[in-house]
């Protein structure tokens, strides 16, 4: 059974950078998308951006110029870095992997969210 | 950017029907995922490509897509089924940006 399980700080100054590290278990993270969601508490999910195992990553605009999301095969780890945070950014932070899909014409694109981490609430406050 | 709407809440007695909507521009030519989020959980697959069900859902959860609007079905409601739903797709008009909805309440009376 495969497992996900964010860790990282949980309080992260304004202005600063926001760190989180999502370690995969029971399976490998090749062949798969890996994808990092937020929710903000009493709200709805936001998708954050993904990253495939080969390395190419693709983000949400509203965020691009903040996100960087690495992955870490060797260790079955990826990696969220958002920063310039404000409090806007306080949310639970959920790793997840994303099933992919295959086009014989454009290739692999990522479906589904198929397995999620337990999420690891990160406020940003001084 | 594309938009999805889901009605904030929807009501239904034990036993019965519930239905919940996500509604978006020509939804029915995306594949719609759909899960649940139970209060302080993380979020459960449990519809995905319109109408597939991931392996240990059960087949009162269903779902169907076409023209506006993508619906997911819970037949035989029952108490533990109270949770928040959320519809998601990929918008490959920008970027293949993930969209989600704004999530529904779905309340057992």
């Amino acid at each position: 059974q495969v497992q996900l399980q964010e860790s990282g700080p949980g309080l992260v100054k304004p202005s600063e950078t926001l760190s989180l590290t999502c370690t995969v278990s029971g399976g490998s993270i090749s062949s798969y998308y890996w994808s990092w969601i937020r929710q903000p508490p009493g709200k709805g999910l936001e998708w954050i951006g993904y990253i495939y195992y080969s390395g190419s990553t693709n983000y949400n605009p509203s965020l691009k110029s903040r996100v960087t999301i690495s992955v870490d095969t060797s260790k079955n780890q990826f990696s969220l870095k958002l920063s310039s945070v404000t409090a806007a950014d306080t949310a639970v932070y959920y790793c997840a992997r994303v099933q992919p899909y295959y086009d014989i014409l454009t290739g692999y694109w990522p479906r589904d969210f198929d397995y999620w981490g337990q999420g690891t609430l990160v406020t940003v406050s001084s | 950017s594309y938009v999805l709407t889901q009605p904030p809440s929807v009501s239904v007695a034990p036993g019965q029907t519930a239905r919940i909507t996500c509604g978006g521009n020509n939804i029915g030519s995306k594949s719609v995922h759909w899960y649940q989020q139970k209060p302080g959980q993380a979020p459960v697959l449990v519809v995905y490509d319109d109408s597939d069900r991931p392996s240990g859902i059960p087949e009162r959860f269903s779902g169907s897509n076409s023209g506006n609007t993508a619906t997911l079905t819970i037949s035989r409601v029952e108490a533990g089924d109270e949770a928040d739903y959320y519809c998601q797709v990929w918008d490959s008009s920008s970027d293949h940006r993930g969209v989600f909805g704004g999530g529904t309440k779905l309340t057992v009376l």
